[in-house]
């Protein structure tokens, strides 16, 4: 079984400063799918970027980068320029698609970050 | 809003009661999910749906949880004769079969709290 871990339960920095956040996995799956999902206080929890396991190039979306590292199993979100609205919960999660298609996410224990003015 | 709905938003019950959930998806996606996610924690898979089958269900899923999809649009989600064990945020997410990199959309939650 696959498990996803985030080793960092709260981060907290200031207004416009790049942060960091860590995730690993355990999988002996070669085709797969890694997620950064963002939930807000009290909202829905969205997409922030998506990483396919079979393309060598990290994926970007604006201020949101990650370095996937395929051989060691890790998959960091960057946070550019971070704003009041990045405060969130950040959940790493993990996807194997079969020949059925979509399938469950397998989340990690997610991160509190805090953006301070 | 052409996102996901659940209903209620908020649910306080007494131990022992039945509580059901419902979860309206997207309207043109085939696939739904349900997750837990307990304070703290990381959401939980515990079963889904390609239109009205139910393919998958978690080993959290005791017997006392029942899935429906009967119509392949809407779900409901029951827990009979909950525990207080069960006090939990229930997440219901939706996507396509073979989506634009098999993206889930999640609706807002449903949380249960168990006197």
């Amino acid at each position: 079984a696959q498990t996803v871990t985030q080793s960092q339960p709260e981060m907290s920095v200031q207004e416009a400063e790049t942060v960091t956040l860590s995730c690993t996995y355990d999988t002996s799956e070669n085709n797969y799918y890694l997620f950064w999902y963002k939930q807000p206080p009290s909202r829905q929890m969205i997409l922030v970027i998506r990483q396919e396991a079979y393309k060598q190039q990290n994926a970007t979306e604006n201020r949101f980068s990650v370095n996937f590292q395929k051989a060691a199993k890790s998959f960091s979100l960057k946070i550019s320029d971070s704003q009041l609205g990045d405060t969130a919960m950040y959940f790493c999660a993990f996807m194997k698609p079969n020949f059925q298609g979509a399938q469950k996410l397998v989340f990690g224990q997610g991160t509190r970050l805090t953006i301070n003015p | 809003d052409t996102g996901v709905s659940q209903d209620p938003r908020h649910k306080i019950t007494k131990r022992g009661q039945n509580v059901t959930f419902r979860c309206d998806p997207i309207s043109e996606h085939n696939r739904l999910y349900w997750y837990r996610q307990t304070l703290g924690q990381g959401p939980e898979f515990l079963t889904y749906f390609q239109n009205e089958a139910q393919l998958e269900k978690s080993r959290l899923l005791s017997d006392r949880f029942s899935a429906e999809r009967p119509k392949g649009s809407f779900s409901t989600l029951e827990i009979q004769r909950t525990e207080q064990g069960d006090s939990a945020m229930y997440l219901c997410a939706s996507s396509l079969e073979w989506g634009r990199d098999n993206e889930q959309f999640f609706g807002p939650g449903t949380r249960l709290t168990v006197l």
